[in-house]
């Protein structure tokens, strides 16, 4: 689609567990985002980037961390994973005042 | 929180109606921008109105914005088995020139039946 891959695009691990979800884009877009989708809660923001080593926190952030040392890559890491972070995971980037651009997402669930 | 919120939240038509669904948020806006989401893929944007704006139109799609009452509508014309998706409005708060933190809401889920 606009040139942003997640990976993995499914992942099972255990609570506890360090997980990181990668997004990479090819738009050299500004922004970058990581949302992410539950049933009932629609899409809310966990972390966004407005640039090389600038981030911001989302709606919901605790337990999540973010780091972009390129523009084209964004990573979200959950420090130690717990059952309530399964959901689905969207990065998203735009251009200043431009829609957002979404990829496929990744289904992450933590047993 | 989410502001905006669709109704209805599941809609279901034949193929070649008009479907049309309804999104009202709580604050003062940006925009507001309608995106598409099929099943198991990511959202796509549809069309984004400024709140200087009233009435957008974009191929079958007709967006319209009624800052008074915080409210905008989304109809599909002549719809096609293929415009099945769940459909979310995004709003833009003032202030938020950039798009950076929208606001979301829970979506309408429309079948378009062949």
């Amino acid at each position: 689609d606009a040139g942003i891959t997640q990976s993995p695009r499914h992942k099972v691990t255990e609570t506890g567990t360090p997980v990181t979800l990668r997004c990479h884009q090819t738009e050299n877009h500004r922004y970058m985002y990581w949302y992410r989708q539950d049933p009932g809660h629609g899409l809310r923001l966990i972390h966004y980037s407005y640039g090389v080593k600038d981030t911001d926190k989302g709606e919901v952030s605790d337990g999540y961390s973010v780091s972009r040392s390129k523009t084209e890559d964004f990573l979200l890491t959950l420090e130690s994973a717990t059952s309530s972070q399964t959901s689905v995971y969207f990065c998203a980037i735009s251009a200043p005042a431009q829609p957002q651009h979404f990829g496929d997402g990744t289904r992450l669930s933590i047993l | 929180s989410q502001q905006g919120e669709e109704d209805p939240q599941a809609l279901s038509i034949q193929e070649g109606e008009n479907a049309t669904m309804n999104c009202s948020y709580k604050t003062s806006i940006n925009n507001l921008q309608w995106y598409r989401q099929n099943s198991g893929r990511g959202l796509v944007h549809l069309i984004l109105i400024r709140s200087n704006e009233r009435e957008k139109h974009s191929g079958r799609l007709r967006v319209t914005l009624d800052t008074s009452k915080k409210s905008s509508s989304l109809l599909i014309t002549a719809s096609r088995a293929a415009d099945t998706a769940s459909y979310f409005c995004a709003t833009a708060p003032l202030g938020d020139g950039n798009n950076r933190k929208l606001i979301w809401g829970l979506g309408t889920s429309l079948a378009v039946n062949p």
